[in-house]
């Protein structure tokens, strides 16, 4: 299963509203993930199923969407939210694809 | 607190041999399903395999598999992966993660299981070159 994020990167000001996709080359469910990752340190875990919100995680971070189309959408970006995201399928027998990843950057 | 720590990691030649190990505490190793999950340099994730909670079931990404051996000794809290004829491309930093498992259940009696992986270590670099 291919996994292919869009846009690869954008730019945005803090308290923007943002908005990344992902879509899956086969039907997937709702077996999607989303990790935070800052430049040399490990992914966080932020969205599972698609829509559910990791513990601690802030609730301006929602994921939507089921099938082969997802998104996550930051709804007030903050200054430590300029940093790379990538979604994860996780459907069926544990045979797992990462999506390529979405930069965001200060404009 | 729950912590992974890798180590093993460091320079081989190609068609060299390592292994990495990824000592946990914090939690019970024998109730996870464990991965591994690697990150070339100034590119994306690549999950690489899965492992199961006594170790009999295990799945590969295509492109280590007949290579990379993953193993466990919950006895001793520790998650291994075995990476043998070891390729340039394989040059990374490699990170174990704990995979979580969470439960929904639908309208009527069905359930759904779903999996992430929700603790990580801070990873291990490997590095194959002549």
């Amino acid at each position: 299963i291919q996994m292919t994020q869009s846009p690869s990167s954008l730019s945005a000001s803090v308290g923007d509203r943002v908005t990344i996709t992902c879509r899956a080359s086969q039907n997937i469910g709702n077996y999607l993930n989303w990790y935070q990752q800052i430049p040399g340190k490990a992914p966080k875990p932020l969205i599972y199923a698609a829509s559910s919100l990791q513990s601690g995680v802030p609730s301006r971070f929602r994921g939507g969407g089921s099938g082969t189309d997802f998104t996550l959408t930051i709804s007030s970006l903050q200054p430590e939210d300029f940093t790379t995201y990538y979604c994860q399928q996780s459907y069926r027998t544990l045979l797992w694809t990462f999506g390529q990843g979405t930069k965001v950057e200060i404009k | 607190e729950v912590q992974l720590v890798e180590s093993g990691g460091g320079l081989v030649q190609p068609g060299g041999s390592l292994r990495l190990s990824c000592a946990v505490s914090g939690f019970t190793l024998s109730s996870y399903w464990m991965s591994w999950v690697r990150q070339a340099p100034g590119k994306g994730l690549e999950w690489v395999v899965n492992i199961n909670q006594d170790g009999s079931e295990k799945y590969y990404v295509d492109s280590v598999k007949g290579r990379f051996t993953i193993s466990r000794d919950n006895a001793q809290n520790s998650l291994y992966l075995q990476m043998n004829s070891l390729r340039v491309e394989d040059t990374a930093v490699y990170f174990c993660a704990r995979v979580e498992k969470t439960t929904k259940y639908g309208a009527y009696g069905d359930y759904y299981d779903y999996y992430f992986m929700d603790v990580w270590g801070k990873g291990t670099t490997v590095t194959v070159s002549s």
